[in-house]
């Protein structure tokens, strides 16, 4: 079957490095997204990977090893803006996404 | 864990017609569900938020007589495209809510579907 595990809580402190992973396995890959979530609101795009390698977006990056059905979602210098769930979803061979249930990133002073 | 499912995954359809995407909450109870569409490679974009038994609450710029939503129970809520333009392909994804106590981790995303107008 086609699932997506990540973390479902962690904790991190101000100004430090969090890095949030996620395990994949579908039908087929045509990609691994990663969405921002503060409660209430509606997802964020981050990122999106679908070649194997690092993708850097400012203090965000995010990860790719599509022989190991594994990214992940490196956050620095962590603000208390940062607060809120991530989402990893891979898009499966029929360009249907499957979703983890998210991690919440709870970032301390 | 809980499951959302879309139906259908992906639909083509000419320039005219209407579409209708099916959200089902399969093994709970959804007092609200969301629909979202989602541009490539952009964020998800929130269309309407649906309770069940009420009307939905349209997001501004989201024309409520185009993009009917029905939500009639607890396990099921239905968008309607009507007289689809090839401007309304999209990706469009449902999220169902467990219960009222809201927050991330209650909602529970569809897999999408894919809607061509031709």
């Amino acid at each position: 079957g086609q699932n997506i595990d990540q973390p479902t809580e962690m904790t991190a402190t101000e100004g430090a490095i969090v890095q949030i992973n996620c395990t994949y396995q579908t039908s087929g890959f045509n990609g691994l997204f990663w969405y921002q979530q503060h409660a209430g609101e509606a997802p964020t795009f981050l990122s999106y990977n679908v070649l194997d390698g690092l993708e850097e977006k400012g203090r965000f990056s995010s990860f790719l090893s599509r022989s190991k059905g594994y990214s992940y979602l490196l956050l620095k210098e962590l603000q208390m803006k940062d607060s809120a769930s991530y989402l990893c979803a891979a898009m499966d061979s029929n360009y249907q996404l499957i979703w983890g249930a998210g991690t919440k990133l709870i970032i301390k002073p | 864990g809980a499951v959302v499912s879309q139906h259908p995954s992906r639909v083509i359809c000419k320039s005219g017609t209407s579409v209708k995407i099916e959200c089902r909450s399969l093994d709970f109870q959804a007092t609200t569900m969301f629909w979202y569409r989602q541009f490539p490679k952009q964020s998800l974009m929130l269309m309407a938020t649906s309770n069940e038994g009420s009307k939905a609450t349209y997001e501004q710029g989201v024309e409520k007589d185009k993009f009917l939503i029905n939500h009639a129970s607890l396990t099921l809520s239905t968008l309607t495209v009507t007289s689809a333009h090839p401007e309304d392909s999209s990706f469009y994804i449902c999220s169902a809510r467990e219960g009222t106590s809201g927050g991330l981790d209650t909602q529970y995303f569809g897999p999408g579907t894919r809607l061509t107008v031709l």
